[in-house]
């Protein structure tokens, strides 16, 4: 079982740049989420797709956050134009619709915007 | 908006105390409450799946319980261990209906040797 994989794990960029996050859930989840975690609001849930569909995306931060999964083993995350206060680590994670799994985590991808 | 707590924030114990701490959760609609431990620059990793009230979860010296009815779940650690330091999360699943999850703040624990 490979995890959850996140790419890239680091990335500098600077402000105004776009900047896409990658996810590769584990096969066979139908559940995938993205998470921002910061100083002030620890982990936060920007949005969650059920079988490739979004679900719920009230917690995408304004609009120049936009994420999408073609598929079942591909999801990514948009920001564009980007801006310092993005900066933070992202999380991915999935899991099945069975409430007894629980969600498993990517290692991140830690983002610094210049 | 669903509110989940966990309190303490933070805590400091010497190594071979025990600990506990709560998290509290709307008791209407409950699914499922996770409990997670965080380490520092690594991603979040499960502990426990809690889905019926009176639930009691083991692992090592690491326990949990769970009443739904008042919206409660306990952590316990027995003879903390440096290696037990991490932000331990618990997260509550609302109704059946897809997979509204919602984390607490985290309770931060610190064991020191």
């Amino acid at each position: 079982d490979a995890g959850v994989i996140q790419s890239p794990r680091h990335e500098v960029t600077e402000m105004g740049q776009e900047v896409t996050l990658r996810c590769k859930p584990i096969s066979g989840h139908d559940y995938l989420f993205w998470y921002r975690q910061t100083m002030m609001r620890g982990l936060e849930l920007l949005i969650y797709f059920n079988n490739n569909v979004p679900i719920d995306d009230s917690g995408m931060p304004e609009d120049r956050f936009s994420a999408k999964m073609p598929n079942a083993s591909f999801s990514n995350l948009k920001i564009q134009p980007s801006e310092p206060r993005d900066s933070a680590v992202y999380f991915c994670a999935s899991t099945h619709r069975d409430p007894n799994q629980p969600q498993h985590f990517g290692d991140g991808t830690r983002l610094s915007i210049l | 908006i669903l509110n989940v707590e966990q309190s303490p924030q933070s805590l400091h114990v010497q190594e071979g105390d025990s600990t506990n701490f709560t998290c509290s959760f709307p008791s209407s609609n409950f699914y499922a409450l996770h409990w997670y431990r965080w380490e520092t620059a690594k991603s979040p990793e499960a502990l426990f799946v809690m889905t019926l009230n009176g639930d009691e979860k083991k692992k090592g010296r690491i326990s949990a319980t769970l009443n739904t009815k008042e919206g409660y779940s306990y952590l316990y650690i027995k003879g903390s261990q440096p290696e037990d330091s991490a932000t331990y999360l618990c997260a509550f699943i609302r109704d059946n209906y897809g997979q509204n999850f919602v984390f607490g703040p985290g309770t931060r624990l610190s064991v020191l040797p």
